[in-house]
């Protein structure tokens, strides 16, 4: 079973700028999250969508933004770049039955970085 | 707001030693924790813990969960080079209606040497 896939793999932009990263979870996973993971903030949940429904959302401005589509596979989009927001973007996929994460599979992350 | 709380931030063993890495939480409508292995850039699973006082148990790794004390320990034993990595604790939780999310420690840098 081919894991989690994520795209593209380093993204370099600047201030201001917007950005989309890709998601492709397991197949038969209908629930992926999103991540931001800092050296001085660990990880950090960014949101979850299930059947094309965002389920649960972190504290994270209005910026950062997401949607799934009918194949579970999910974006997340980031406008007005900040230089805060340079990080590895991970995306986690996991059955996400009755509500339930359960065991999440960690794609390779998309390292953003905002100059 | 939903807490974990790892300890050591960081340690250095040498290969062959035993080291208990730890776990505090505090959440609301807790559901399970799970432990990870981060050596790059994926996490990659080791353990969910749901039940108190049950070990799980892989290869030189085990883990358990005290949910009357709110932690849970991971223990690594005969420790080699490859065991090198950051280990992060998560907490799922019941956060909106039915639907969880995933609140993760800042993780403990284990580093084995020869």
């Amino acid at each position: 079973k081919a894991g989690v896939t994520q795209t593209p793999r380093y993204l370099i932009k600047t201030r201001g700028q917007q950005v989309t990263l890709s998601c492709s979870p397991i197949s038969g996973h209908r629930s992926v999250s999103w991540y931001q993971q800092t050296p001085g903030q660990g990880l950090q949940f960014l949101f979850e969508y299930f059947s094309e429904t965002q389920r649960n959302k972190g504290n994270f401005p209005g910026r950062f933004s997401g949607r799934q589509f009918s194949n579970s596979r999910s974006e997340m989009n980031v406008s007005t770049l900040e230089l805060g927001d340079s990080a590895l973007y991970l995306c986690a996929s996991s059955s996400g039955l009755a509500g339930a994460l359960g065991t999440q599979y960690f794609g390779p992350g998309t390292r953003l970085t905002v100059l | 707001e939903d807490k974990v709380v790892q300890s050591p931030l960081s340690l250095v063993v040498h290969e062959g030693d035993t080291v208990t890495l730890n776990c505090s939480y505090e959440v609301t409508n807790f559901r399970s924790l799970l432990w990870y292995k981060q050596e790059k850039k994926a996490p990659t699973f080791l353990f969910m813990l749901t039940s108190s006082g049950i070990e799980k148990k892989s290869g030189r790794l085990s883990s358990i969960l005290d949910k009357k004390e709110l932690f849970s320990i991971l223990n690594i034993t005969a420790t080699q080079t490859g065991d090198s990595a950051v280990y992060l604790c998560a907490v799922e939780a019941l956060n909106t209606g039915t639907a969880s999310k995933l609140t993760f420690g800042t993780g403990t840098r284990l580093q084995v040497t020869l």
